[in-house]
């Protein structure tokens, strides 16, 4: 069953903040944060695994609570370069990703 | 470096015809993976190859038949395909249980 992530759509100013949310109803051994953009690749930001530990790269972080089965990506002061979608994959197993519903964020000047 | 190469980048193919997918990536990753994305909807595994070895097929039709030569490559066979199959069909790599790093996409199309 695929992950369902909130809010479907967001637009925001530049330099505001966006929380976007994953929620999973199986038990998960971790959680990768993607973005997208229209007619690219998904490009890594983020993994989370169970027990904590946690990796990632630029102005983004992401927290992950195991008995809730849910994660959470948190942008902060928002640049026009954040524009795209943004996937959660969620892994029950070594390997085996599955993508949430996605979170279409539009950044406008 | 962190490239996945996959061509064709394009592909128009009839239903009748036989095409093959390509991709490679020179990381040093021993888990590739084949996805099949269609428009405004995430990504949707279809196969795992693990130390060249098949670990995942996610109930894939017969029509998809997967290939890793070696290491670096991972080949997508594709047969009498229909007009549904059309998509963007993406590779990507990882070291096992690791980051996966996808490549650009062949954007597919089936008539």
């Amino acid at each position: 069953q695929q992950p369902v992530q909130s809010p479907q759509a967001v637009i925001l100013r530049e330099g505001e903040d966006a929380v976007i949310n994953c929620s999973s109803s199986k038990a998960l051994y971790s959680v990768h944060w993607y973005r997208q953009k229209h007619g690219e690749a998904p490009v890594f930001l983020m993994i989370l695994l169970k027990g904590g530990e946690q990796k990632g790269h630029e102005k983004i972080s992401a927290s992950f609570n195991e008995k809730k089965q849910q994660s959470s990506l948190y942008l902060t002061a928002s640049q026009l370069s954040y524009s795209g979608t943004y996937f959660c994959g969620t892994a029950e197993r070594i390997g085996k990703l599955t993508f949430g519903t996605g979170t279409r964020l539009t950044i406008i000047p | 470096d962190t490239e996945v190469t996959q061509t064709p980048k394009h592909l128009v193919m009839g239903m009748t015809n036989k095409k093959s997918l390509k991709c490679e990536q020179h990381m040093g990753h021993r888990a590739m993976y084949w996805y099949k994305q269609k428009a405004k909807k995430p990504p949707e595994l279809m196969f795992v190859y693990s130390y060249e070895k098949l670990s995942i097929n996610e109930s894939v039709p017969s029509r998809f038949s997967p290939e890793c030569p070696n290491s670096s490559l991972l080949n997508l066979h594709l047969h009498a395909l229909q007009p549904e199959d059309s998509a963007l069909y993406l590779c990507a790599s990882s070291q096992v249980a690791d980051t996966q790093y996808f490549g650009p996409g062949t954007r597919l199309t089936v008539l």
